[in-house]
């Protein structure tokens, strides 16, 4: 069966540094892979998408993933880190059918 | 394009009591979705419309949970008896007729319930 695993259920990091969730996934084929960002009172806003073609995803807010098929992983990236990106994260797959799956979340804390 | 709507916001009852929930998906979105998210998780699948069929529900969806979309439009979620273990997130999510591959899915705001 599809699943999504984010190792880390909490990660604080400084404005202005890199930051990078960790997103694992089991599934045989290539799966379609996802970022949402969800705020406190918002609904699920997706950053990027992934099925096919360059590995190396570009999203909205400066937001970047890539899939590595040998690692089983589609990590999210941003160079520099703003206040504002404090929020919970969540992976998500799909076969190409309706239904999502998604891991259990990340949720960051941006010091100033 | 108003996004998908959901109402109300946050609901208290107290246990026993029933509740519904209403979702607006986006005008000419026929796919409709619930999930539930429960403190410390990632949304679950409820269950699937398309137009006003329901084709899939989840086993999450016990026997006390009903889900409606009579004209194809907006979707009622109600849950009878509820239990404290049914204090989560409802959410709602719509997307348009199959010719995105992604099957990109745009969420509302979600329906806070908790049940005292």
């Amino acid at each position: 069966a599809q699943s999504v695993t984010q190792p880390d259920i909490h990660i604080t990091v400084s404005e202005g540094a890199s930051l990078e969730l960790r997103c694992n996934y089991s599934y045989g084929a290539t799966p379609y892979l996802f970022w949402y960002v969800q705020s406190p009172g918002q609904g699920l806003q997706l950053l990027l998408k992934y099925f096919s073609g360059d590995t190396l995803v570009q999203g909205i807010k400066g937001f970047e993933a890539e899939f590595k098929r040998s690692q089983s992983s589609f990590n999210l990236r941003k160079p520099s880190v703003h206040w504002s990106d404090a929020a919970e994260y969540f992976c998500a797959t799909t076969s190409g059918t309706y239904k999502y799956i998604f891991g259990t979340g990340t949720r960051l804390k941006v010091l100033a | 394009d108003t996004g998908v709507s959901q109402n109300p916001r946050h609901k208290i009852t107290k246990r026993g009591q029933n509740v519904t929930f209403r979702c607006d998906p986006i005008s000419e979105h026929n796919r409709l979705y619930w999930y539930r998210q429960t403190l410390g998780q990632g949304p679950e699948f409820l269950t699937y419309f398309q137009n006003e069929a329901q084709l899939e529900k989840s086993r999450l969806l016990s026997d006390r949970f009903s889900a409606e979309r009579p004209k194809g439009s907006f979707s009622t979620l109600e849950i009878q008896r509820t239990e404290q273990g049914d204090s989560a997130m409802y959410l709602c999510a719509s997307n348009p007729p199959t010719g995105d591959p992604y099957n990109e899915q745009f969420f509302g705001p979600g329906t806070r319930l908790t049940v005292l």
